[in-house]
C-alpha cells in the first residue's frame, strides 16, 4: 500500500542551526502539507502546497520556515534558525485531490532542539 | 473560523467495554468534511474515517461506528467491545469546503487519550 515516508525519524539539533525535514508523498498525490505537534498537544497546520507553490500557511509558518519540492518526489520543510520552541513532531501529509479525499500522514519526524 | 472541540482529555475503560469519544465542531461553511484519526503510542497518524456534511447517515465498520448529527454539530465515535490495542490518542478533525486547486487544511481537536485496560 502506498505511504508517505519521512526522514529522519528523529533529529537532534542545536539552537540556531538549520534543519531540513524530508518527505516523500504518495506518488500520484497533488496536495502536500506540513503539520506539527508539540508533545502532548494537538496537531497544528503549518503550510499547504499545490502546483509548486504555497497554497496556505498558518501564523506559525513565519519567515524562518520554508518549503520546497525540489524534484518530482521530495517535499521538504526547512527551519533556518531553530529555537527551543521548535521542538515537536513534524508530520508531512499528502492528498490525491482537494475534493472529498483524506490526507495520508507520514510517521513523523521528531525534532529536538537543544 | 473553524474549531473542533474534544472535551474528553482522557478516558479509561476495561477491555470489552464500549466507549464513545465525543467531537463537537464549529464552522461557517455549509459544506465541510469531518475526519477521525488514531495516533497509537508509536506516534503516526492513522486515518479512520471521512464524512461529508451532506451525508448524515451513520456508519459502522467492524467494531467502530460513527454518529454524525448536524443539528448538534457533533461527530461522535464509538468503539464496541474495546481491546487493549485500541489504546491510542484519537483526533477529530474538520476541513472546510474545498475548491479544486485549494488545498484546504485540517483543523484538529485536542485529542482524547483512550486507555483500554486488560
Amino acid at each position: 500500500e502506498p505511504e508517505v515516508t519521512q526522514t529522519p525519524s528523529h533529529q537532534v539539533t542545536q539552537m540556531g542551526q538549520e534543519v531540513i525535514l524530508r518527505c516523500v508523498p504518495i506518488s500520484n498525490h497533488l496536495y502536500f502539507y506540513w503539520y506539527r505537534q508539540i508533545l502532548g498537544q494537538k496537531v497544528e497546520f503549518l503550510v499547504s502546497f499545490y502546483n509548486n507553490e504555497i497554497s496556505e500557511k498558518s501564523e506559525i509558518f513565519d519567515d524562518q520556515f520554508s518549503v520546497e519540492r525540489p524534484d518530482g518526489s521530495n517535499f521538504t520543510l526547512k527551519i533556518r534558525s531553530t529555537k527551543l520552541e521548535d521542538s515537536a513532531m513534524y508530520f508531512c501529509a499528502s492528498r490525491l485531490d482537494s475534493l472529498n479525499t483524506e490526507a495520508f500522514f507520514g510517521q513523523g519526524t521528531r525534532l529536538t532542539v537543544v | 473560523a473553524q474549531k473542533v472541540t474534544q472535551a474528553q482529555t482522557e478516558i479509561s475503560v476495561v477491555e470489552k467495554e464500549d466507549v464513545t469519544l465525543d467531537c463537537v465542531y464549529e464552522t461557517r461553511d455549509t459544506t465541510y468534511y469531518l475526519f477521525w484519526y488514531k495516533q497509537p503510542p508509536s506516534g503516526e497518524l492513522v486515518f479512520l474515517i471521512r464524512r461529508n456534511s451532506f451525508d448524515e447517515q451513520n456508519e459502522i465498520s467492524g467494531r467502530y461506528s460513527w454518529n454524525f448529527q448536524k443539528s448538534t454539530s457533533s461527530f461522535n465515535f464509538t468503539i464496541t467491545a474495546s481491546q487493549v490495542v485500541d489504546s491510542a490518542v484519537y483526533f477529530c478533525a474538520l476541513s472546510e469546503a474545498e475548491m479544486r486547486g485549494s488545498a484546504r487544511q485540517l483543523t484538529f481537536g485536542s485529542g482524547t487519550q483512550l486507555t483500554v485496560l486488560p
